[in-house]
């Protein structure tokens, strides 16, 4: 069975921290994605990745960074970490145009 | 501005009745999908359509891709409280990768 995890299902940060998101997938797809959601905003693409080491910014990259030095893990990094990025992040990947998602990661930041 | 409009945003029914969500763009898409996602998880593929006019069933919903491929429905008859979640559709434009365009989402609510 297709299978996304993330390493957090809840996760809370102070204001500045660093923060790692981990995902990891064991379908052996070349294409993971990271994506955030608000209420009323939907999913909102950060960052994906379509192979090892590459990356490419979605529709809202500031203030994230993304790692791909493994095809089956797809690590999203808040390099100081804002109140304003409050979210559910959810990872996914794909082989072809459809999504596998992870169950999301509630990130909360104070 | 976004690409895909779902509509309504909000939908509380009576297990039992029948509901239709909507989802309009004024662009062209090569296949709309269909995701539900439950509370505290990811959202989980329902079904995919490709063609201009395809209709897709799966046990009580009944998914539509219209004529021009602007626009898809989504029907469900006889809801039940296991239906309750967030539908989402979302639109692939074509080849460019990482390009899945989502609507903002349908939260159903079906109370028994």
């Amino acid at each position: 069975d297709v299978k996304v995890t993330q390493s957090s299902r809840y996760l809370v940060k102070r204001t500045g921290e660093k923060v790692f998101l981990e995902c990891v997938q064991d379908m052996d797809h070349e294409n993971m994605f990271w994506y955030r959601q608000d209420p009323g905003l939907g999913l909102r693409l950060i960052y994906f990745s379509y192979d090892v080491k590459m990356k490419e910014k979605g529709d809202i990259p500031e203030g994230y960074s993304v790692s791909r030095e493994k095809k089956e893990r797809f690590s999203l990094i808040l390099e100081s970490a804002s109140t304003n990025q409050t979210s559910m992040y959810l990872c996914a990947s794909s082989l072809g145009t459809f999504r596998y998602f992870g169950p999301g990661t509630r990130l909360t930041v104070l | 501005t976004q690409l895909l409009e779902q509509s309504p945003q909000f939908l509380s029914i009576q297990e039992g009745e029948n509901l239709t969500v909507y989802c309009n763009s004024s662009s062209v898409f090569s296949s709309l999908q269909w995701y539900r996602q439950e509370p505290g998880e990811g959202p989980v593929l329902l079904v995919t359509v490709v063609t201009g006019g395809e209709v897709k069933k799966l046990k009580r919903l009944t998914f539509q891709f219209g004529d021009a491929r602007k626009d898809s429905s989504l029907h469900i008859t006889a809801a039940q409280p296991g239906d309750t979640g967030l539908y989402l559709c979302a639109g692939h434009r074509g080849s460019t990768l990482g390009r899945l365009y989502f609507g903002r989402g349908t939260q159903l609510t079906v109370w028994p």
